[in-house]
């Protein structure tokens, strides 16, 4: 079936610091993949997405890469700000299907 | 648009109530779902309908009801609440914005404590 793998955290950065949160899945066919995050006491909230091999989702200076050879699809932000504190989900959908799959979540703290 | 609104947000019940949490989207979308979403196990998928009069079983559908009467709304009924219930529900809806991604918006979610 499908599933999806993610580094459970909690992650504790200083501001500035580069920030990676790995994501892995399994899954037949090609999946979309997406990040999404959960500031505190909200909902989740798409942050990027990529729905084929080799594309890249940025948005809000976060970036990551739909790797196929290795099927993973890390989340990556070179300058993180206190404001980026959240629980950040990796999630898969297959193409034409509305299910989604959703990873553990990773808290993330940035402190000044 | 409102997007996507859940009401209320937070309850409590006791062992053996019922109770429906609502849900309702204003932005048309065909396919709605109910998550609970539990401390280390990310968002599990409860119900979820691809359209009005049409709904189907998630991962974890039991000790659950829902149904579609309206494209915008999506109640979850708990038919005799249990403290295994006890978690945080988020509704969703999604469109498909380009022919294979289905972009999920949530709702602000409820919280439910049962005791």
């Amino acid at each position: 079936g499908n599933s999806v793998t993610q580094m459970e955290g909690p992650v504790t950065l200083s501001e500035e610091a580069f920030l990676t949160i790995n994501c892995t899945y399994t899954a037949t066919g090609y999946p979309s993949l997406f990040w999404y995050v959960q500031y505190p006491g909200e909902g989740l909230q798409l942050l990027l997405k990529a729905t084929k091999a080799d594309d890249k989702g940025s948005n809000k200076g976060f970036e990551a890469t739909y790797r196929k050879e290795t099927t993973s699809f890390h989340l990556e932000k070179g300058s993180v700000q206190v404001s980026d504190s959240a629980v950040y989900f990796c999630a898969l959908s297959r193409p034409y299907g509305q299910n989604f799959v959703f990873g553990p979540g990773t808290r993330l703290s940035v402190l000044p | 648009n409102a997007g996507v609104t859940q009401t209320p947000k937070f309850q409590v019940l006791k062992t053996g109530q019922s109770m429906t949490l609502q849900c309702a989207q204003d932005m048309n979308h065909e396919y709605m779902s109910w998550y609970r979403q539990d401390p280390g196990m990310g968002l599990r998928l409860i119900h979820y309908s691809v359209g009005a009069g049409i709904t189907d079983q998630g991962e974890v559908p039991n000790g659950y009801n829902v149904s579609r009467s309206t494209t915008e709304d999506f109640p979850l009924r708990l038919l005799s609440a249990a403290p295994s219930q006890t978690s945080v529900y988020f509704c969703a809806s999604s469109y498909s914005g380009q022919a294979l991604t289905y972009e999920q918006y949530f709702g602000p979610g409820t919280r439910l404590t049962v005791t």
